[in-house]
């Protein structure tokens, strides 16, 4: 029930773009996106809903394709602090909620 | 920031022994969450509470309970401590669930937790 997330890893120059995505094998409701530096706590980036509700956050947007529950994550023009491990959660029926296993973004100058 | 505190944020124990972690908040949120985080598993929900002694399991209950007798805290205990909880435990908090689903969880800083 846990949604797998792909890449697990990922090393971005500056500037370059990067798609993180996250698949379920269930119908969802939604999904969020969470995002976790090095020793630090989980914080909340975005939620997408069902109906196709986008919302984006600076450079960082995303998608849900409810049809296929999956979503991706988009980050354009990437920056140093863009580095982190980047979670997905879904919410399915009866408000099952499960985080993904991260990825992992690493940018280099 | 959400005002979410967790204690301690480190701690060292012998397998066997009991442990108990709090998390304190001030948002005065519904909904309150354990979560242990281990590498290649991301974040497990361990039990959850949607209010003042309402509690439930999460995907990985098994060695841990929860208490709630106030809205600002939630205990979780580890009655027998193994070294396969070696982890670290977020607490997270929300508003809880409305019509348009989860609300956004805000995750406190953390609990590192050595079982020898």
């Amino acid at each position: 029930q846990q949604p797998v997330q792909s890449p697990q890893a990922v090393i971005l120059r500056e500037g370059e773009d990067a798609v993180i995505n996250c698949s379920s094998s269930k119908a969802l409701y939604s999904v969020h996106w969470y995002r976790q530096k090095h020793g630090e706590a989980p914080v909340f980036l975005m939620i997408l809903l069902k109906g196709g509700e986008q919302k984006g956050h600076d450079k960082i947007s995303a998608s849900f394709n409810e049809k296929k529950q999956q979503s991706s994550l988009y980050l354009t023009a990437s920056q140093l602090s863009y580095s982190g491990t980047y979670f997905c959660g879904t919410e399915s029926v009866g408000n099952q909620f499960y985080f993904g296993t991260g990825t992992s973004l690493t940018v280099i100058p | 920031d959400a005002g979410i505190t967790q204690s301690p944020r480190h701690k060292v124990t012998e397998t066997g022994t009991p442990v108990t972690l709090r998390c304190h908040q001030t948002e005065n949120h519904r909904y309150m969450y354990w979560y242990r985080q281990d590498p290649g598993h991301g974040l497990r929900l361990i039990h959850y509470s949607y209010g003042v002694k309402d509690t439930d399991k999460g995907e990985v209950s098994d060695g841990y309970s929860v208490s709630r007798s106030k809205t600002e805290d939630f205990l979780l205990t580890l009655e027998s401590a193994t070294s396969s909880q070696t982890s670290v435990y977020f607490c997270a908090i929300s508003e809880g669930v409305t019509t348009t689903g989860t609300e956004t969880q805000y995750f406190g800083p953390g609990t590192r937790l050595l079982v020898l």
